[in-house]
């Protein structure tokens, strides 16, 4: 158990459908990243955020917006869906920056049908 | 610019054989951090290694152990005495400083396969 938790497990949802993704961080860790695995991609680099504030953007589509709250947990929001987008979404954290260990949380699995 | 290569798309050992997983990568930073991650059947990453670009000593954990040579620009990781278990994706991953951001760059992976 790496100590990170995501909401829901598991989502299936219709396209033209908005959904929010849930992260909540180790205990202690600031950095908050999102990740997105899909067959064609592979794991790809979304969003980051430190302390609550945006840090780095990744291949975030703009339809896909992130958020840190002052408890640092996370949240991903995703509108507009498309078939495409249906993937397995990570959520990770570390202490704070590149030099620290990231560890992930056991990933949304999301279907749009 | 970062990269990550894990040639090997997929591998089938039977169980008992040892078995070497590669990886190279490529950055400009002379400081930078090396990753390897396990992706079981069951989807979650896990942690398995962290090794700093100023430490080359090799590292042994039970029955895996991992090469570090920066004169090749290669962290392959070695899984000996391979069981049934150790079925799973393996990532290799790169994070360094000068890119502005703390992310991980992830190879495509490895599937392992051990078959009984």
């Amino acid at each position: 158990d790496s100590g990170v938790t995501q909401t829901p497990k598991h989502l299936i949802t219709a396209t033209g459908q908005r959904v929010t993704l849930r992260c909540s961080p180790r205990s202690g860790d600031l950095s908050v990243y999102w990740y997105q695995q899909s067959l064609d991609q592979g794991l790809q680099f979304l969003i980051q955020y430190y302390n609550g504030e945006e840090r780095a953007k990744g291949n975030i589509l703009e339809r896909f917006s992130a958020q840190q709250f002052p408890d640092l947990h996370s949240e991903l929001n995703l509108s507009s869906l498309e078939l495409g987008d249906s993937a397995l979404y990570f959520c990770a954290s570390s202490a704070s920056d590149y030099t620290d260990t990231q560890y992930f949380g056991p990933g949304t699995r999301l279907t749009v049908l | 610019a970062q990269k990550v290569t894990q040639a090997q798309t997929e591998i089938s050992v039977v169980e008992k054989e040892d078995v070497t997983l590669d990886c190279v990568y490529e950055t400009r930073d002379t400081t930078y951090y090396l990753f390897w991650y396990k992706q079981p059947p069951s989807g979650e990453l896990v942690f398995l290694i962290r090794r700093n670009s100023f430490d080359e000593q090799n590292e042994i954990s039970g029955r895996y152990s991992w090469n570090f040579q920066k004169s090749t620009s290669s962290f392959n990781f070695t899984i000996t005495a391979s069981q049934v278990v150790d079925s799973a994706v393996y990532f290799c991953a790169l994070s360094e400083a000068s890119v502005g951001d703390d992310k991980i760059i992830f190879g495509k992976g490895t599937r392992l396969h051990i078959l009984p």
